[in-house]
């Protein structure tokens, strides 16, 4: 079975402290792609990062980070000194060839 | 912006009966796919197109189908509405596997209500 699980529905911290989203996927494919998405207020899913199965090389992008570990089929992503801007759902992804599964996502409230 | 466009942005519609959503895909996307998103969820896949042919469903029943044209803008269906069917529908764009593997561009949605 495919599965994302995002456990934590809603996370609010204070702004500059660091906060992690947590995801865990399940799938019997080797060749897979694993997502992280944003979806602010407005409503529009806005892509942040894309994984292939190969490669567990983390990877930093400014203040967001993620954390690939196929030994506990985990996809955690990590904004540092995080801003209200980062206010938003964020949503993991798994997708194999022609179909893709979202976890019911994370609530992330930054407050000033 | 992603470049990937939806009509209408909002639609009300009566149980029982047919709606047609629309979605044009991001300039040199041949690949698109539907999902559903219920409020306070994840979007859910519903198919997805690759040269104007599906390749992929989610668990969805065969009320709700899908086309795409030549130049790879895409059309949702939903016959014999349901009350349940109220939702975001969300349409994405991509490149197909081996081309930067399946980065997905999402329109900013249609939302559906039916009463």
């Amino acid at each position: 079975a495919q599965k994302v699980t995002q456990a934590q529905t809603e996370i609010s911290v204070v702004e500059k402290e660091d906060v992690t989203l947590d995801c865990v996927y399940e799938t019997r494919d080797t060749t897979y792609y694993l997502f992280w998405y944003k979806q602010p207020p407005s409503g529009e899913l806005v892509f942040l990062i894309r994984r292939n199965s190969f490669d567990e090389q983390n990877e930093i992008s400014g203040r967001y980070s993620w954390n690939f570990q196929k030994s506990t089929s985990s996809f955690n992503f990590t904004i540092t000194a995080s801003q209200v801007v980062d206010s938003a759902v964020y949503f993991c992804a798994l997708g194999n060839f022609n179909k893709f599964y979202f976890g019911s996502g994370t609530k992330l409230n930054v407050k000033p | 912006e992603t470049g990937v466009t939806q009509s209408p942005t909002h639609l009300i519609k009566t149980r029982g009966q047919q709606v047609t959503l629309r979605c044009s895909s991001q300039s040199g996307h041949n690949t698109v796919s539907w999902y559903q998103q219920a409020l306070g969820q994840g979007p859910q896949f519903i198919f997805q197109y690759y040269r104007e042919e599906e390749n992929g469903r989610g668990n969805f029943p065969p009320r709700f189908s899908g086309l795409q044209f030549p130049n790879y803008s895409s059309e949702l269906n939903v016959n014999a509405l349901e009350l349940d069917d109220s939702a975001l529908y969300l349409c994405a764009s991509s490149l197909p596997l081996g081309q930067r593997g399946y980065e997905q561009y999402f329109g900013p949605g249609t939302r559906l209500t039916v009463t």
